[in-house]
């Protein structure tokens, strides 16, 4: 079955600084939602996307449906220590019930 | 989004019993799934809960393991059953298709964290 190839794995960044994670799919997706995980909590919802090309924002948080409908990335501008946590993307084919998730992006801050 | 609650928010067990996990939705929707996520790892699905019918079941996990229920359209349960150590995991039930939101949204409960000893 389709696959999501989330990168990177795994981010040190200082206080402030901008981040930006991608993931790609080998299939075309209808739908990507990004998701924040912090430890001993379920994933909560951050941004969805359902067309190609759209581009959304949610506070400091800004997500891109990627025109190939192949990717889509997520930025977080100046980041802050409640930023930490684990993000995933996942997504869904067309006309498909389940979702596909990536591995994950574990994000790490320095003050 | 949908306020979705869990019990037991974490267990520890012994090997060989089973657990009853429950998962209850504030607002009727029309799908219910179950992951698990294993320590440092992605979700992984295991089953679509469809009410009034059997669980439909992803490739590797099997009714007998891993019975669900689904008696309406804002509770399921999940029982691990005849559990090893390999079972400690996290286990989560998200919903799609609720009253407030576009049917392609899916959220999060907040987890049952298992130990099998």
């Amino acid at each position: 079955g389709q696959q999501l190839n989330q990168s990177p794995q795994s981010m040190f960044i200082q206080e402030g600084e901008d981040v930006s994670m991608n993931c790609t799919s080998s299939s075309i997706f209808n739908t990507w939602l990004w998701y924040k995980q912090e430890p001993g909590e379920g994933p909560v919802l951050l941004i969805a996307l359902y067309k190609a090309g759209e581009l959304t924002s949610n506070g400091r948080l800004t997500a891109q449906f990627g025109i190939t409908r192949k990717d889509s990335f997520l930025n977080i501008s100046a980041s802050i220590p409640s930023d930490v946590g684990i993000y995933f993307c996942a997504g869904r084919e067309q006309g498909a019930q389940k979702l596909v998730f990536g591995q994950g992006t574990r994000l790490t801050i320095n003050p | 989004s949908a306020v979705i609650s869990q019990k037991p928010s974490r267990d520890i067990c012994q090997r060989g019993t089973s657990l009853t996990i429950q998962c209850q939705v504030d607002s009727q929707v029309t799908m219910m799934f179950w992951y698990r996520q294993q320590p440092g790892q992605s979700l992984t699905l295991i089953a679509t809960a469809n009410q009034g019918s059997e669980a439909t079941y992803e490739s590797g996990f099997v009714i007998d393991k891993f019975p669900i229920s689904r008696p309406n359209l804002t509770f399921s349960t999940l029982t691990v059953s005849n559990m090893s150590p390999e079972d400690s995991s996290i286990y989560l039930c998200s919903v799609e298709g609720t009253r407030r939101v576009g049917t392609d949204t899916q959220y999060f409960g907040p987890g049952t964290r298992l130990t099998v000893l």
